[in-house]
């Protein structure tokens, strides 16, 4: 079975630029959740997803948002980005219920 | 606010030492511990801990959760050089609700 997918692998944008990010989950997972990973930290929380609805926001600007879609994927999007945005973003999926996610690969973004 | 702290922040051993990993947590509603190691980019999942006292074996890994005093040990022993990588260590709050609060990491390099 697939793990959790995700494009692009690495993204570069400048300052002002919007991007979008994309994920899909496990085969039977409905649940997606975003984290923002900058370089010497740990994963923070962004959002979470259960049958395309939020469940969860952790603190962080209304220039982020996310959305998922019928078939569990997801995407998350940022508006108006700014040097600090440079992350590893890392999407998991999880069935509904229990706390153990499974990461994709991450979408590496720089902001110039 | 939820926090997740872990020392130490960098360990350099030999092969086929022993090292142990801590996590001290301080999170709403807490329900689970979870340890990750990360090598490049996903981070891949090792253990959930939810029960204090039992400890989780894998192989040469190890865990165990203390509720009471809110920490847990992650144990490796006979260390490889494939055991070098970041471990995350995670905790979740209640039953259906998944956004995990995050430490910092340990470095573990294995000097062969």
């Amino acid at each position: 079975d697939a793990g959790v997918t995700q494009s692009p692998t690495h993204l570069i944008k400048t300052r002002g630029q919007h991007v979008t990010l994309r994920c899909s989950p496990i085969s039977g997972h409905k649940s997606v959740s975003w984290y923002q990973q900058v370089l010497g930290q740990g994963p923070q929380f962004i959002f979470q997803y259960y049958e395309k609805e939020e469940r969860g926001r952790g603190n962080f600007p209304d220039r982020f948002s996310a959305r998922q879609f019928p078939n569990y994927s997801s995407e998350l999007n940022v508006n108006a980005l700014l040097l600090g945005d440079s992350a590893l973003y890392l999407c998991a999926s999880s069935s509904w219920g229990t706390d153990t996610q499974y990461f994709g690969p991450g979408t590496r973004l720089t902001v110039l | 606010e939820d926090k997740v702290v872990q020392s130490p922040l960098s360990l350099v051993v030999h092969e086929g030492d022993t090292v142990t990993l801590n996590c001290s947590y301080e999170v709403t509603n807490f329900r689970s511990l979870l340890w990750y190691k990360q090598e490049k980019k996903a981070p891949t999942f090792l253990f959930m801990l939810t029960s204090s006292g039992i400890e989780k074996k894998s192989g040469r890994l190890s865990s165990i959760l203390d509720k009471k005093e809110l920490f847990s040990i992650l144990n490796i022993t006979a260390t490889q050089t494939g055991d070098s990588a970041i471990y995350l260590c995670a905790a979740g709050p209640n039953f259906g609700n998944e956004k995990l609060t995050f430490g910092t990491g340990t470095r573990l390099t294995i000097i062969p």
